[in-house]
């Protein structure tokens, strides 16, 4: 069966400072992946989808941003974090370009002090 | 573009109660619709989807139904528990092509429920 894994799962970081986020899928090959963050517990923003290796789409403009360096990995990255960069990151896969619906990862919290 | 909305929050029912959370979507075609929920600290599991019109989705108690006409897909339980207390998202996506897998979520509507 596929699983999804996140690391960390919680992160507290200075204003200013790098962030490296990661996401894993395991059981799977070639899937789509998402990166989204979501603010006060509520409404969900996506971020980043990747198609494949290498191929990574932005869905808006922002402090942040992501790769894939292997079929079932994505990373989201910051060279310096901003207070608004608070939230929690949630990584999402779906098998393929025929299948609708997406999996999710436990999350990460991401607290900029 | 596409678009969904929710009914506003928070719902707040006694255990046992009936629930309904309104959904209605906005797009062209015939997308995919879905229910997901969230626990508290948790990232969002699948709940139930419904892929054409007239399709029902259903799981643990809940119901949905795929509206053409209505362009709806409210999600329903005919008796909640405390364990439902939760943020219940409405979604919509075209599957795979040029929209990419890409989900629309509604905003979200936060449950609890009391003993």
């Amino acid at each position: 069966s596929q699983t999804i894994h996140q690391w960390p799962a919680t992160l507290v970081q200075p204003v200013g400072s790098p962030l490296s986020l990661e996401c894993t899928v395991e059981g799977t090959s070639n899937p789509n992946l998402y990166w989204y963050r979501q603010a006060a517990g509520r409404g969900l923003q996506l971020l980043f989808y990747s198609v494949g290796i290498g191929q990574i789409s932005s869905e808006v403009p922002q402090n942040l941003s992501a790769s894939r360096p292997q079929d079932r990995q994505f990373i989201l990255s910051s060279k310096k974090l901003l207070l608004s960069d608070s939230g929690f990151y949630l990584c999402a896969w779906t098998p393929g370009p025929e299948d609708h619906e997406q999996y999710f990862g436990p999350g990460t919290r991401l607290t900029v002090t | 573009g596409d678009s969904v909305t929710q009914m506003e929050g928070p719902v707040t029912l006694s255990e046992e109660a009936f629930l309904t959370i309104n959904c209605t979507y906005t797009a062209t075609g015939y997308p995919s619709l879905f229910w997901y929920v969230q626990y508290p600290g948790e990232g969002l599991q699948l709940l139930l989807k419904a892929t054409k019109a007239d399709d029902k989705g259903s799981n643990k108690g809940f119901e949905a139904t795929y509206r053409k006409e209505t362009t709806s897909f409210h999600l329903e339980k005919g008796s909640v528990q405390v364990s439902d207390s939760a943020v219940y998202f409405c979604a919509l996506s075209r599957g795979g092509g040029t929209s990419y897998g890409k989900l629309t979520f509604g905003q979200g509507t936060i449950l609890t429920v009391h003993p």
